[in-house]
């Protein structure tokens, strides 16, 4: 069964510096998410995408996140300089048909910021 | 108030029982309902879909009313693999929008 893809598992990194969260989405799937889960807390929506741009993004995504698909394949989100808050697990998601809005998750990223 | 909100828990059951989960809603415009599972330190995974009509899967029965804000889960016969939390999930409009997450239900399965 076709799944969704997460690189790397885990990153550690300093606070200030940039990281890149790596996703291949299922193939046949054209809307694509990123969610973050800090520890102990809920699920939280970050942006959207489809057909190559931003479709709705929260608060918390602002001027030090951004995502971009590269490729046909990848979806990756980038935190330009990274804050101690911004620890959590990250999480994409992709959907097939978005009258029924059935997201499939991948197994996340663990971002700790030092 | 809290847009999706749910009893944490633990509900701590025996094999074989039958557990009931609930949850409500804020927002009346919310389109889509789901429930999803999550392990610890995993993804959520989709569960189920939750429809007007009620629908089941297997042990598995979820009840929306909308009049209410309310959506609930039902397992039957509990197996230990069954431990996990619970997420109830709603998406405002349909179409490609963002899942509004509970905090979740944690279960544990006890032999």
């Amino acid at each position: 069964e076709p799944e969704v893809t997460q690189t790397p598992s885990h990153q550690v990194t300093q606070m200030g510096q940039e990281v890149i969260l790596r996703c291949v989405p299922i193939s046949n799937h054209l809307y694509f998410y990123w969610y973050r889960q800090i520890l102990g807390q809920k699920v939280e929506f970050l942006v959207s995408f489809y057909n190559n741009e931003i479709s709705e993004k929260s608060e918390i995504f602002d001027d030090q996140f951004s995502v971009e698909r590269p490729d046909g394949s990848n979806f990756t989100l980038k935190i330009r300089s990274t804050k101690l808050e911004d620890s959590a697990m990250y999480f994409c998601a992709s959907c097939r048909d978005s009258a029924i809005n059935e997201q499939f998750f991948g197994p996340g990223t663990r971002l700790t910021v030092l | 108030r809290k847009e999706v909100e749910q009893d944490p828990g633990p509900f701590n059951v025996p094999e074989g029982a039958t557990v009931a989960f609930n949850c409500t809603y804020s927002n009346s415009a919310s389109q889509s309902f789901f429930w999803y599972r999550q392990d610890c330190r995993k993804e959520p995974k989709l569960l189920m879909s939750v429809y007007s009509s009620g629908n089941e899967d297997g042990r598995f029965t979820a009840q929306l009313n909308r009049a209410s804000q309310y959506i609930s889960l039902l397992i039957r016969d509990s197996k230990l693999s069954d431990s996990a939390t619970y997420l109830c999930v709603v998406s405002h409009f349909s179409g490609n929008t963002p899942l509004v997450f509970g905090k979740g239900t944690r279960l544990s399965v006890i032999a």
